[in-house]
């Protein structure tokens, strides 16, 4: 069991928005700003796609974004394409030992 | 250009031992910590622990701690994960990734290790 919550999956259809939720605690997305988002195609590496609740990495779409309210984080995809269909996955920096990390289960997202 | 390439696919046996690597180029090995992570079939990822090449500081989260052994070998820029005692349910495709300095992301991975186990 992870210990953050997203949904299992998510759909939508062509050209609309969506928006992935990531909910944990205050001892991790509700406590720090180190909240972030990986991409993973079945059988690929994950893509880091939003790091600190916000920031896209140089060559990433500026259709993601990523925000934070309390202790949940979500990631915001507008303009759907058929290539966003993928597994999304968000980790957060919790620092309650000394591995200080956790994922939340994933959500796999349809574009229909 | 930063690159983490993976060691091949593995099938072993249960209660067999086995390591596989994960070798960086385009950067300082010894500056950025390697992660590694687990992802069984049709699940999700896992963290397993994290290694800083600079000095062994080796860190393993509670599901993996004892289980597995991370190592870095400065002078191949290599990072390894190792069992000593395979198990079924080690059936899984590992990854490793390079931590983006000291922030709290990872922004760089490997492409991945299949291993089987089976008898």
């Amino acid at each position: 069991q992870s210990v953050l919550t997203q949904p299992a999956s998510v759909s939508e259809s062509l050209g609309q928005s969506i928006t992935i939720s990531c909910t944990g605690t205050s001892s991790d997305v509700g406590g720090y700003d180190y909240v972030s988002w990986y991409q993973q195609y079945p059988g690929k590496a994950p893509k880091l796609i939003i790091y600190d609740v916000i920031h896209r990495p140089s060559g990433v779409s500026t259709r993601f974004s990523g925000s934070k309210s309390g202790n949940t984080a979500s990631l915001t995809i507008s303009g759907l394409q058929a290539e966003d269909e993928a597994n999304y996955y968000c980790t957060s920096y919790r620092p309650t030992n000394s591995f200080v990390w956790v994922f939340g289960g994933g959500t796999k997202l349809t574009v229909l | 250009e930063v690159q983490l390439v993976q060691s091949g696919a593995e099938v072993k046996k249960p209660g067999e031992s086995l390591k596989i690597s994960c070798q960086v180029s385009g950067y300082i090995f010894t500056n950025n910590w390697i992660v590694w992570v687990r992802q069984m079939p049709g699940k999700g990822l896992e963290w397993m622990g994290i290694i800083h090449p600079g000095d062994s500081d080796t860190r393993y989260t509670p599901s993996f701690q004892g289980h597995v052994s991370i190592s870095a070998d400065k002078s191949s820029n290599t990072a390894y994960l190792q069992w000593r005692s395979l198990e079924a349910s080690d059936t899984a495709i590992y990854y490793c990734g390079r931590r983006d300095g000291y922030n709290f992301h990872f922004d760089y991975w490997g492409q991945g290790t299949p291993v089987t186990v089976s008898s």
